[in-house]
Formats: structure tokens, C-alpha cells, sequence
């Protein structure tokens, strides 16, 4: 079956540091993906989405190749602020219509000042 | 304008006791979501429904029962509440086409004591 796996956190990063969350998934024919954060107390925001390969998406300095030779969904920033803080999750659809959407376990980002 | 709002945000109750949560989408979505999110944030699909209809039911206890009176709203029962029921559930709305994102509510914290 379809999976989603990324990697354990908490990560802890100073201010203005580089960031990479590892997501990798397994899917029959060409999924979705997508990475969603939630902020303490909220529900899940999109924070950016590709549909097929080699897709880069990207949204407030965050970006993540969709990588079809690699099965991976990697997300990164240049240099993360405090206020990206939260938990970040990354997940897949099945472009046919599953009528489900597949989570990693998600991966806790803090930023220090 | 809320897109996907939930109601409670919080729920506080004894074991033994039956509770609903509540759900509506006002983004004219043909597909609804309820998920559980454990105390890791690791975020588990429960039910879909498509058009009012249900079309996952990922090995949910019959305890839990949900209903869509119509397209927008899809309502969680839960009978005979135990301890380990404890957790966040989200609602969530998309397109039934996978390649769109999902939209989540804002989750309702539930805590059995």
C-alpha cells in the first residue's frame, strides 16, 4: 500500500540556518505530494504542493522537488526565522481519486533566536 | 469565512459517555475527511465520504459513527467514549480528484477521563 515516511524529529535549528526535512514515499502509479505545517494549537495549512515529477513547489522561502528516480519529497529552506517553528507533515494522494490522503508522522521543527 | 470549521474545539467528558462532533465546509467540496491525530501528531485517516456516501472506513471501532446530512456537513458520533479515545480529530474537505489538497478544520481536542 501507499506510505509516507519522513524523518524522526524534534529538529533544532538557530535563527537564519538551513533546513531539510526528509520525506520519502511508496505509491502505485504517480501520486501527489504535499507539505502541510501546523502551528501549536491550529489545524494543518498547505504550505506547498507538486503534482508530478519534477515538480518544484514552493511557498514562503520553503521549496521540494518532487523526485520520481528517488521516490523523495524533500523540504528545505535557506534560513529558517522563529517563527517557522511548528510541525511539518508530508503527505500523498492518489491522483485516481482514493478519497484518502497519506501522512508521514511528521517531523517538529524549533527555531532558537 | 471559515472554509472548514469544527465544533467543539475542546471536549472534556467521562468514559462511558457518548459525544458528537460537528463539521462544515462552505467550499462547495464534494469530499469530506474525518482523521485522528495522536499525541506523536502522527495523523491517521478514519473515515471519507464522497457525495454524502462513505467510501473509506479505515478499521474504525463501531463505536464511532459519522453522518453526512448533505455535501457540506459530515458529523462525528462517538458512543461509550474510553481513555484511549483521547486525541485531536480534523475534519477535512477536498475535491475527490487526488491532485488538489485537502482543506482541514481547526480540530477538536478530546480528552476521556
Amino acid at each position: 500500500g501507499n506510505s509516507v515516511t519522513q524523518m524522526e524529529g524534534p529538529v533544532t535549528l538557530s535563527e537564519e540556518a538551513f533546513l531539510t526535512i526528509n520525506c520519502t514515499y511508496t505509491a502505485t502509479g504517480y501520486p501527489s505530494l504535499f507539505w502541510y505545517v501546523q502551528y501549536p494549537g491550529e489545524g494543518l495549512q498547505l504550505l506547498l504542493k507538486a503534482t508530478k515529477a519534477d515538480d518544484k513547489g514552493s511557498n514562503k522561502g520553503f521549496e521540494a522537488t518532487y523526485r520520481k528516480e528517488t521516490t523523495s519529497f524533500h523540504l528545505e529552506k535557506g534560513s529558517v526565522q522563529v517563527s517557522d517553528s511548528a510541525v511539518y507533515l508530508c503527505a500523498l494522494s492518489d491522483p485516481g481519486g482514493t478519497y484518502k490522503y497519506i501522512f508521514g508522522t511528521g517531523t517538529r521543527l524549533k527555531v532558537l533566536a | 469565512d471559515t472554509a472548514v470549521s469544527q465544533t467543539p474545539k475542546y471536549l472534556v467528558t467521562q468514559m462511558g459517555n457518548d459525544k458528537s462532533i460537528k463539521c462544515e465546509q462552505n467550499l462547495g467540496h464534494d469530499t469530506m475527511y474525518w482523521y485522528k491525530q495522536d499525541s506523536k501528531k502522527f495523523l491517521k485517516i478514519m473515515f471519507s465520504y464522497n457525495n454524502k456516501e462513505l467510501i473509506i472506513n479505515e478499521t474504525v471501532p463501531n463505536r464511532f459513527s459519522p453522518k453526512s446530512p448533505d455535501k457540506a456537513h459530515l458529523n462525528l458520533h462517538i458512543n461509550s467514549l474510553e481513555l484511549g479515545d483521547s486525541a485531536v480529530y480534523f475534519c477535512a474537505s477536498s475535491q475527490p480528484q487526488g491532485n488538489t489538497e485537502a482543506f482541514f478544520g481547526q480540530g477538536t481536542r478530546l480528552t476521556v477521563v
